[in-house]
């Protein structure tokens, strides 16, 4: 069985630090996605990422960027010049490739990033 | 294009009570899901529907039921809701799985309290 590991509950920095968000996965599966969410405090769910685990290359988008390792099964997310709009519940989450599991979405339990000004 | 649609937003009902929640898409997506999100347990699955007259169960199932009488519409039922049904509810929906583009695309969320 699949499963996604976020042990960081919470995280608290001032604005304009950088922070890593840590995600762990397990699976048997050689072809899998790997999936970043955030939830702000408006409570939606918004599509950050996904990879899928024949790509290794780490990815930028402005100041989020993503380090895919299946080395040590880690998916992790970096903000960098943490901005208050950043705070919000953030969510890894692993989907399968499988025939008869490609529906399901295994989600952490989520990292809330508080940024203070 | 609206995306995922939820109604209603907020909900309360009394233990005993039937409702249904409703979600609509508009992106021809295959799939389409319902979640409960509850505190410290991050997201659960509740049931899903790979097309238009299909359904299955997630993995918390017990005390809903759902229908997928059109491709564009998921509804989620609570025949006799219960305080445990207490939650928030997402539905998302998405292309087919083995689809490149096959992330979930989440809808606003139906804040229900069951007294």
């Amino acid at each position: 069985a699949q499963k996604v590991t976020q042990a960081q509950t919470e995280i608290s920095v001032v604005e304009k630090e950088d922070v890593t968000l840590d995600c762990v996965y397990e699976t048997r599966d050689t072809t899998y996605y790997l999936f970043w969410y955030k939830q702000p405090p408006s409570g939606e769910l918004v599509f950050l990422i996904r990879r899928n685990s024949f790509d290794e290359q780490n990815e930028i988008s402005g100041r989020y960027s993503w380090n895919f390792q299946k080395s040590t099964s880690s998916f992790n997310f970096t903000i960098t010049a943490s901005q208050v709009v950043d705070s919000a519940v953030y969510f890894c989450a692993l989907r399968l490739n499988s025939g008869g599991s490609n529906y399901k979405l295994t989600f952490g339990k989520g990292t809330l990033l508080t940024v203070n000004p | 294009n609206a995306g995922v649609t939820q109604t209603p937003k907020f909900r309360v009902l009394k233990t005993g009570q039937s409702m249904t929640l409703l979600c609509a898409q508009d992106m021809n997506h295959e799939y389409m899901y319902w979640y409960r999100q509850d505190p410290g347990m991050g997201l659960r699955l509740i049931h899903y529907s790979v097309g238009e007259g299909t359904t299955a169960k997630g993995e918390v199932p017990d005390g809903y039921n759902v229908s997928r009488l059109k491709k564009q519409n998921f509804l989620l039922g609570l025949e006799s809701a219960a305080p445990s049904q207490t939650s928030v509810y997402f539905c998302a929906s998405s292309f087919q799985g083995r689809r490149v583009g096959n992330e979930q695309f989440f809808g606003p969320g139906t804040r229900l309290t069951v007294l």
